[in-house]
């Protein structure tokens, strides 16, 4: 099983739908989780961490189910800028504490 | 304004030649990373350094090296041995290794 998993996608939506990612992650012991948001041919940024009750930014809300050992991603009233790969990031807990990125999902909002 | 620099932005090179990417934080953070990334795939950690003087192989670190002489300076030097180094370099760095990562804007690297 790999550390972080996500959808790949894409995901499609209209302008204004609110659209949701999960990830899962194998390591029961991570206490670290994030949100990262790429553009094409761009860095990586962060978007948001992760917190055990959950948070929210504006459109975006994230939660941790630490029982299933998975995080999400809700944005609600897409917009176009919206557009991008969202990768999960969750630390790798044990000797070795680092942090592992998913591979991401991509999503692209339609006018 | 604080941030990551890596530089160039694109590097080219011949088959054979070793290429050292810069990458320089002034943000006063101790650990500092290399990933790289193939089109439509995630980030794969190359090296990481949690201090000067000390770094850390990642997940595919063979055909590369690095060294941490400096707080501010992490560079990543991709050797002849690296079978497929043609990608996308991005540099990083935190305050620790579970904390938020920064990133800069990354290096294209082509080998023709």
């Amino acid at each position: 099983r790999k550390e972080v998993e996500q959808d790949p996608g894409p995901f499609n939506v209209p302008e204004g739908a609110t659209v949701a990612f999960n990830c899962t992650y194998s390591n029961s012991a991570s206490q670290s989780f994030f949100w990262y948001r790429q553009d094409c041919r761009k860095e990586p940024k962060l978007l948001m961490s992760v917190y055990s009750s959950g948070n929210e930014d504006g459109r975006f809300t994230a939660q941790l189910n630490r029982a299933s050992q998975y995080i999400s991603l809700l944005i609600r009233d897409s917009k176009l800028s919206d557009s991008a790969t969202y990768l999960c990031v969750v630390d790798k807990s044990g000797s070795a504490r680092q942090l592992t990125f998913g591979s991401g999902t991509q999503l692209t909002v339609l006018p | 304004d604080g941030g990551i620099t890596q530089s160039p932005k694109y590097l080219f090179r011949k088959e054979g030649q070793n290429v050292t990417l810069s990458c320089e934080q002034n943000l006063n953070h101790d650990a500092m990373y290399w990933y790289r990334q193939d089109p439509g795939q995630g980030l794969r950690l190359i090296y990481y350094s949690q201090i000067v003087n000390d770094f850390q192989k990642g997940d595919i670190a063979e055909g590369y090296s690095v060294s941490r002489e400096k707080k501010e300076s992490f560079p990543l030097t991709v050797t002849s041995a690296q079978k497929n180094p043609t990608a996308f370099y991005l540099c990083a760095s935190s305050l620790g290794l579970v904390d938020e990562q920064f990133f800069g804007p990354g290096t294209r690297l082509t080998v023709l």
